[in-house]
């Protein structure tokens, strides 16, 4: 069966970086793209970005534009969220999704989410 | 960037209730639309796909129409397991942005 796995939690300073990871597994990695996701507390959910494991295509949400870097370790299938320069705001549950496959990125398989507090 | 707007907000209702959510699209965004269902604590889990399809182990009470930019989600009749927060996403162009999401909750 599908899963995908995340790391445990984090606590960070402002200014720091994080480094989510995403372990998937019951599947073939490289033919399904991921979605990272975060959601602060009470809030709604916000798109991050999105990574094709199959050629390492990304895209960013613009604000995050400069602070945020999306990779995939085929080896290991495993995605990477990191995020640099982190402020307050930042404080949020990250989820890494799969999308249903190549063609359609709606988030068929979610991560159990990861927990970045951002606190001096 | 294409926004989604989201009504109502929040909707009081009972079991046995039919519930409707409505997601407007800043710009058409053809059948390109997701709805996910999140409980408190928990990630989301996708419901409708491609605006109308129904992702697989999702009961038939749920349904979704619409497409260029207004579309809808239906429950037929509320269970005591649907109380939650709705949220749908648009997935025609990135960023694919979600909705500011519509909670049910007990009348």
């Amino acid at each position: 069966q599908v899963q995908l796995v995340q790391s445990g939690g984090e606590v960070k300073k402002p200014g720091a970086t994080v480094k989510v990871s995403c372990k998937a597994s019951g599947y073939t990695f490289t033919n399904y793209v991921f979605t990272w996701v975060r959601q602060a507390p009470g809030q709604g959910l916000e798109w991050l970005g999105w990574i094709s494991p199959k050629n390492g295509n990304t895209y960013y949400e613009q604000k995050l534009q400069g602070r945020v870097t999306m990779t995939t370790e085929t080896s290991t299938s495993t995605a990477y969220m990191e995020l640099r320069s982190l402020t307050s705001d930042d404080t949020a549950v990250y989820y890494c999704a799969r999308g249903r496959n190549l063609g359609d990125p709606s988030a068929e398989y979610w991560g159990q989410g990861t927990l970045v507090t951002v606190s001096s | 960037d294409i926004q989604m707007a989201q009504s109502p907000s929040s909707v009081s209702a009972s079991v046995g209730d039919r519930v409707t959510i409505t997601c407007r699209a800043s710009q058409g965004i053809a059948s390109w639309l997701a709805w996910y269902q999140q409980k408190p604590g928990k990630a989301p889990r996708l419901l409708i796909y491609a605006a109308s399809s129904l992702q697989s182990g999702v009961p038939s009470r749920f349904s979704g129409s619409g497409s260029g930019t207004d579309f809808t989600l239906t429950i037929s009749s509320l269970q005591s397991e649907d109380f939650a927060t709705y949220y749908c996403q648009q997935t025609n162009s990135f960023p694919f942005t979600f909705g500011p999401g519509t909670k049910v909750d007990i009348k």
